[in-house]
């Protein structure tokens, strides 16, 4: 059980647009702790999408946009394409646990 | 360019021990924080521990606390991560990161990764 909670898939058809949750506590996200985001294609490495709620790192389509509210952020990916297909991750900070936490990870299918 | 590599992993029996290395080139390694995650087959991250650029402070998750220890050496550019007491669940791909920007641990995120380095632990 992930500390930050993301459903575990969604899917959407090419052009779509889709988003992701995460869901946090008082004691992360609800503190205020920053969220970010990473993309992990099948065999891959894991590589930062969204840092700091909002911001896109120099080279990601402005399709990926971040948003963040109270003990949630969310992940929105606009005109879906094939190559969106992949693992996406939340991650924020834990007073509680003094320690990072991860969501476990969302599925993203492309139809 | 930007790189971490691992290394050190492989098959070791439970109660054993292992220790991961990550090289990192292409920036200057003891003003940022480095981080090691894991991800088992199938499953998600999970952050195991962290240790700031002077190793003046080195966090730890719960599940390994006692049993691994992060370390690194600014001189040689390297991050370590000693594992003792290995149990099955310890069974990943162990990741190198380094945070993505010069503030501590707290809000900071994760850039780059290493390509990984597969420890697995079975009889």
């Amino acid at each position: 059980q992930s500390v930050l909670t993301q459903p575990p898939s969604v899917s959407g058809a090419p052009g779509q647009r889709v988003t992701i949750s995460c869901t946090g506590s008082s004691s992360n996200i609800g503190t205020g702790y920053d969220v970010h985001w990473y993309q992990q294609l099948p065999g891959t490495a894991p590589k930062v999408l969204i840092y700091e709620n909002t911001n896109r790192p120099s080279g990601v389509p402005d399709r990926f946009s971040g948003s963040k509210s109270g003990t949630s952020a969310s992940l929105a990916i606009t005109g879906l394409q094939a190559e969106d297909e992949a693992d996406y991750y939340c991650q924020s900070y834990d007073s509680g646990l003094s320690g990072v936490v991860f969501g476990g990870g969302t599925k993203l299918t492309v139809l | 360019e930007v790189q971490l590599v691992e290394s050190g992993g492989g098959l070791v029996k439970p109660g054993g021990s292992l220790r991961l290395s990550c090289a990192a080139s292409g920036f200057t390694f003891r003003t940022y924080t480095m981080t090691w995650v894991r991800q088992a087959p199938g499953r998600g991250l999970e952050w195991v521990s962290s240790i700031s650029s002077s190793s003046d402070y080195i966090y730890n998750s719960d599940s390994v606390k006692g049993r691994f220890t992060i370390s690194r050496d600014n001189a040689k550019n390297s991050l370590y991560l000693q594992m003792n007491s290995l149990r099955a669940e310890d069974t990943a791909v162990y990741y190198c990161a380094r945070v993505g920007s010069l503030l501590g641990l707290v809000n900071n995120w994760f850039d780059p990764w290493g390509q990984g380095t597969l420890v697995t632990v079975s009889s």
